[in-house]
């Protein structure tokens, strides 16, 4: 059971290219998220899907965009990468439950910009 | 925004030793998950509590929701060295399909041999 899925594991992209992030999850979850790792700021929530054909924006949107292609995958992109965005990127997926939709996270996407 | 304070950032333990770690925040949540993170890898989840008071255990570690529902803990007893990683805890405020969870910035756990 592969859960959630990301590609590439390693990225390195110059300022101003562009590039995208896959992630699917084979948990039939309803919910996805991309969050991004960074030193001493902990996860920090970029975009959300709740649904499929629904996102929204989270805690730190600017500069990427996100498309929910089906249930199964959610895709981060980088229209024009800046070094700011040099971070660790996880994916993760949540089914919706009465008890409260427990978050199960990718391995991660390391992306460097110069 | 809803914060969850975690501290110290790091914890230096002896090998058998155990540990604790609180995670607090002046908002309510109802929903609260603990997770460990290892170098080059995502987080997994750990605990899931759901309810106030709740007590928790899975194997080593046991985790508490505690009653005011602004604060939880995580325990891990007799430490071994595969215990070294990031710690998180996470809350919810509420379920359904726009809730998120608010994560710690984790405490990372150093066990000596």
């Amino acid at each position: 059971n592969a859960g959630v899925t990301q590609t590439p594991k390693f990225q390195v992209l110059k300022t101003g290219q562009s590039m995208t992030l896959q992630c699917a999850q084979d948990m039939n979850h309803n919910s996805m998220y991309w969050y991004r790792q960074d030193p001493g700021m902990g996860l920090r929530l970029i975009y959300y899907s709740a649904s499929e054909g629904t996102t929204d924006k989270g805690e730190v949107p600017n500069g990427y965009n996100v498309s929910r292609l089906n249930k199964r995958e959610f895709s981060l992109r980088l229209e024009s990468a800046a070094p700011s965005q040099t971070s660790v990127y996880f994916c993760a997926s949540s089914a919706l439950t009465g008890a409260g939709n427990t978050i199960y996270f990718g391995e991660g996407s390391w992306l460097t910009v110069v | 925004g809803q914060q969850l304070n975690q501290s110290p950032q790091s914890m230096f333990i002896q090998e058998g030793e155990d540990v604790s770690m609180n995670c607090t925040s002046s908002s309510i949540f109802n929903t609260w998950l603990w997770y460990k993170q290892e170098p080059g890898e995502g987080p997994v989840l750990l605990i899931a509590l759901y309810k106030a008071g709740e007590l928790t255990s899975n194997g080593r570690l046991t985790a508490q929701f505690g009653i005011t529902r602004k604060d939880s803990f995580l325990n891990i007893s007799a430490s071994i060295p595969s215990d070294v990683g990031i710690y998180f805890c996470a809350g919810k405020t509420y379920t359904g399909a726009n809730s998120k969870l608010t994560f710690g910035k984790g405490i990372t756990l150093s066990v000596r041999p």
